[in-house]
């Protein structure tokens, strides 16, 4: 099993609905974790951090975080065409020495 | 804001060459970090540092080798570039914990024929 594990998609949704991407992990004790995006042959520039159980909204972007399940998502609402890029989730593993690990993003395309 | 920067944006090498790949953050960051990005693999860690003259093994150091000799500075060597070394190098630093947030330089495309 992968240490984050992500869907690669693509993940094609129309522009203005709500794209929903999902990542899991396989650390129980993690406590750290992040959502970057990454245009093409860009690098990766954070949208959101989260360190909390439940839900963090900021802007068109929401983060859900839920340890019991091992899982973190991002919600994109009133997704538009600008939003098509590779979203990466990370997680700090503490069993690999507290670093981030990122799982191996998924593409989504925002269909005008 | 966090200001990362690269040497180079893109860079084209001949098989055995030494490259240097320099990495300079502005925010006094402990930690500073070297990827390589291929699709299909995603992001891997190559080597990175918590502390000047300090540096640990990532995922993948073969091939490689860095040095740290001033905090804000990080550099990737390739001692003798090889055509499966060609890729995306990303540097990335952080401050506190490894696992705190990190913030990306824009990246190096090498590559070597």
């Amino acid at each position: 099993q992968k240490e984050v594990e992500q869907n690669s998609g693509p993940l094609s949704v129309p522009e203005g609905a709500i794209a929903s991407l999902n990542c899991t992990y396989s650390d129980r004790v993690s406590q750290s974790f992040f959502w970057y995006r990454q245009y093409s042959g860009k690098s990766p520039e954070l949208i959101m951090s989260i360190y909390s159980n439940g839900d963090k909204e900021d802007g068109r972007f929401t983060a859900q975080l839920n340890k019991a399940s091992q899982y973190v998502s991002l919600l994109i609402r009133d997704s538009q065409p600008s939003d098509s890029a590779t979203y990466l989730c990370a997680v700090n593993i503490p069993a690999a020495g507290n670093k981030l690990t990122f799982g191996g993003g998924t593409r989504v395309l925002v269909k005008p | 804001d966090v200001k990362v920067t690269q040497s180079s944006r893109y860079l084209v090498k001949r098989t055995g060459e030494k490259v240097f790949l320099e990495c300079v953050q502005d925010m006094d960051h402990e930690n500073m970090f070297w990827y390589r990005q291929d699709p299909g693999l995603g992001l891997r860690l190559i080597y990175f540092s918590y502390d000047v003259k300090m540096k640990e093994k990532g995922d993948i150091p073969e091939g490689y080798s860095v040095s740290r000799e001033k905090k804000e500075r990080f550099s990737l060597i390739l001692e003798s570039a090889s055509t499966n070394q060609t890729s995306m190098y990303l540097c990335a630093s952080s401050s506190g914990s490894a696992g705190d947030t990190q913030y990306f330089g824009p990246g190096t495309r090498l590559t070597v024929l």
